[in-house]
């Protein structure tokens, strides 16, 4: 079974500061992905990796910066926290193939508070 | 961008009934469909998928149905039983990634 694990489930920080937040697939799966998830918004796309040391842009990757050095690990940075990034961050991984023909699998998530 | 959304948030049945949990799509180069289960607490879980070259696809009690006419699809959960209570949502691909919808949240009534 795949396992996508996630570091914290509950993280509380404060506005300025730099947060890590990071994933770990025991799966060898070429592709992760990062999504934060607000109630009445669904799911959206931050950054996404098909492989080690390459990101690609989601749809608000504004804020934030990835890092990939190896395949199993996908870190998401949040280079100077602000409250408005208050959320459910959730991590996915798929094996190789297209990012986009095939069912993610998703970490239990860490919910971020910015204070 | 692109839309995917669902219909009702909120669903209540009673055990034993049948949940039908419906998803609409915007795009129509959406190709592949995947349906979710999120436990409180827990990630999204994947339940069953279809492909736009099918219009049903059964898995163990859920059917999804899928119409590219009027870009709809549907997840029926057959007997529904406490266990089934969660929100669930819909993904359709649309360029090289994901959208998913909002969700609805399904209560069992015992």
């Amino acid at each position: 079974d795949v396992k996508v694990t996630q570091s914290s489930r509950y993280l509380v920080k404060r506005t300025g500061e730099k947060v890590f937040l990071e994933c770990v697939q025991d799966m060898d799966h070429e592709n992760m992905f990062w999504y934060r998830q607000d109630p009445g918004l669904g799911l959206r796309l931050i950054y996404f990796s098909y492989d080690v040391k390459m990101k690609e842009k989601g749809d608000i990757p504004e804020g934030y910066s990835v890092s990939r050095e190896k395949k199993e690990r996908f870190s998401l940075i949040l280079e100077s926290a602000s409250t408005n990034q208050t959320s459910m961050y959730l991590c996915a991984s798929t094996p190789a193939g297209g990012p986009n023909n095939q069912p993610q699998h998703f970490g239990d998530g860490t919910r971020l508070s910015i204070l | 961008g692109e839309n995917v959304g669902l219909h009702l948030p909120t669903l209540s049945v009673q055990e034993g009934d049948n949940s039908i949990i419906n998803c609409a799509y915007s795009n129509s180069a959406s190709d592949y469909f995947i349906w979710y289960k999120q436990e409180s607490g827990k990630g999204p879980q994947f339940i069953i998928d279809i492909r736009s070259n099918m219009d049903k696809r059964q898995g163990q009690r859920v059917t999804v149905l899928l119409n590219k006419t009027v870009k709809h699809l549907s997840l029926q959960i057959a007997a529904t039983q406490p266990g089934d209570s969660a929100v669930y949502f819909c993904a359709g691909n649309t360029g090289n990634q994901f959208y998913f919808g909002t969700g609805t949240s399904l209560t069992v009534i015992p």
